[in-house]
């Protein structure tokens, strides 16, 4: 299947600090990205739509300035968590839309687990 | 929004035996429906997936229903193994513009 890749796969911060997650599609171009957050033994909660050359789509209650979101490219999508506190610890993940052919599919990045001290 | 309900939240079953787990919708106009597990750790792994304008499918040892008018679709997993070990996610969405996903379903095989 197709491969998506997330990097880092794990970071420690300092509280104040930011921290930038890449979100690449490796063999095929996503117009579209989809950032989510999961909480232990929780499910998948999604965060925002990224979309190629366009502003991010935010979900209500997630805040834009926190969590800033660039899809710079067909490959690439970044989630930026500026002034970073422990509460924003967590499990980030990232799927990438593959369309064409005879069906869409999403694929998930491996996921970034995200501590803030 | 979409509200997506899960049920069982955690479900042992016997090796051997089947597991069934199943998911309610509320947005009538939705039309994917995928199937998710997920290992601790890791990614979700697309398992299965149905498409609105089908009622059922069938992968080896997994199947997916779709009742549409009753708005709910179920996982099936028949002749269970200890690695069918993990958390399985439903997932709902209308042209993939979002997707909502189910609390979880936590299965146990016991071997």
């Amino acid at each position: 299947g197709a491969v998506v890749s997330q990097h880092p796969s794990r970071v420690i911060c300092k509280s104040g600090t930011s921290v930038k997650i890449e979100c690449r599609s490796l063999d095929f171009q996503a117009t579209t990205m989809f950032w989510y957050r999961q909480f232990p033994k929780k499910s998948l909660m999604l965060m925002a739509t990224s979309n190629e050359g366009s502003k991010a789509t935010y979900e209500q209650g997630v805040e834009k300035d926190k969590f800033l979101i660039n899809h710079a490219s067909l490959t690439l999508s970044t989630l930026t968590v500026t002034s970073a506190h422990p509460e924003d610890s967590s499990f980030y993940i990232c799927s990438a839309r593959r369309s064409g052919g005879p069906t869409d599919t999403q694929y998930f990045g491996p996921g970034t687990r995200l501590t803030v001290l | 929004g979409e509200n997506v309900e899960q049920h069982p939240s955690t479900l042992s079953v016997q090796e051997g035996d089947s597991a069934v787990i199943k998911c309610t919708y509320s947005d009538s106009a939705s039309n994917y429906f995928p199937w998710y597990k997920q290992e601790l750790g890791k990614r979700p792994q697309l398992i299965i997936d149905i498409r609105s304008n089908v009622g059922e499918k069938k992968d080896q040892r997994i199947a997916v229903t779709l009742n549409k008018t009753a708005k709910h679709f179920s996982l099936h997993i028949t002749e269970t193994q200890p690695e069918d070990s993990a958390v399985y996610f439903c997932a709902v969405t209308y042209n993939f513009n979002k997707f909502y996903f189910g609390s979880g379903t936590k299965l146990n095989v016991k071997p």
